[in-house]
């Protein structure tokens, strides 16, 4: 069984340009959570999702970024017009059910922005 | 809102020596806890939770964790440290749907 997948694992935007950050969670799993890591912090929460469905994105920036988990195919983690505070480590994780019933999430290596 | 403090972002110890890691935890309800290790460059793996139950647990790595409700700790401990467990450690509390992390704590092994 493959573990959480992201790609690309580098990704180099200048500014303005759209950033677009895959994950495939592990097999069997619906739920999906995207984290942000900046330098000598820990990781943030940004967005919750289901298949189809956005549970909580108390942690998305209001402007810029997006997320989905469409029915079929990857997660999406979008960043529209970046800037170069953008630059972070996102990291995605999955799990089969939701983290207050006990399950625990699986994470993926890490996609690292870098934004010029 | 729970929220998880860890103290000191830097720990060296000596190899073979004992390893502590502190993590304190605020929740007005019971929490499920983790800790986390994250090696350059990669994701993080966890390490331990504890969810239920036996409140010292056991995980991988020779590493383990005491729950202690009174003191709203989570300390991560290993007897006996390694070169191989340089890396950087987080604890966690999970939230309703979502895990806020701690800001990490980075362990240097000394030779």
């Amino acid at each position: 069984n493959a573990g959480v997948m992201q790609n690309p694992r580098h990704l180099v935007r200048r500014r303005g340009q759209e950033a677009r950050l895959r994950c495939s969670p592990m097999k069997g799993h619906s739920h999906v959570y995207w984290y942000r890591q900046l330098p000598e912090e820990g990781l943030k929460f940004m967005v919750y999702l289901q298949k189809e469905n956005i549970i909580d994105e108390s942690g998305m920036p209001k402007e810029r970024f997006s997320a989905e988990f469409p029915k079929e195919g990857p997660s999406i983690l979008r960043i529209q017009q970046v800037v170069r505070g953008d630059s972070a480590a996102y990291f995605c994780a999955s799990s089969p059910g939701g983290l207050a019933t006990g399950y625990e999430q699986y994470f993926g290596p890490g996609t690292r922005l870098t934004v010029t | 809102a729970q929220s998880v403090t860890q103290l000191g972002s830097h720990v060296s110890v000596s190899e073979g020596a004992l390893v502590l890691l502190r993590c304190n935890y605020s929740s007005s309800v019971p929490p499920y806890l983790f800790w986390y290790v994250q090696y350059p460059n990669q994701g993080l793996q966890l390490l331990l939770k504890y969810t239920t139950g036996a409140t010292l647990v056991k995980g991988i790595n020779g590493f383990e964790a005491e729950f202690k409700k009174s003191e709203t700790s989570f300390h991560l401990t290993k007897p006996s440290a390694h070169m191989s467990d340089a890396a950087e450690y987080f604890c966690a509390v999970v939230q309703i749907d979502k895990i806020i992390f701690g800001k990490g704590t980075r362990l240097h092994i000394l030779p």
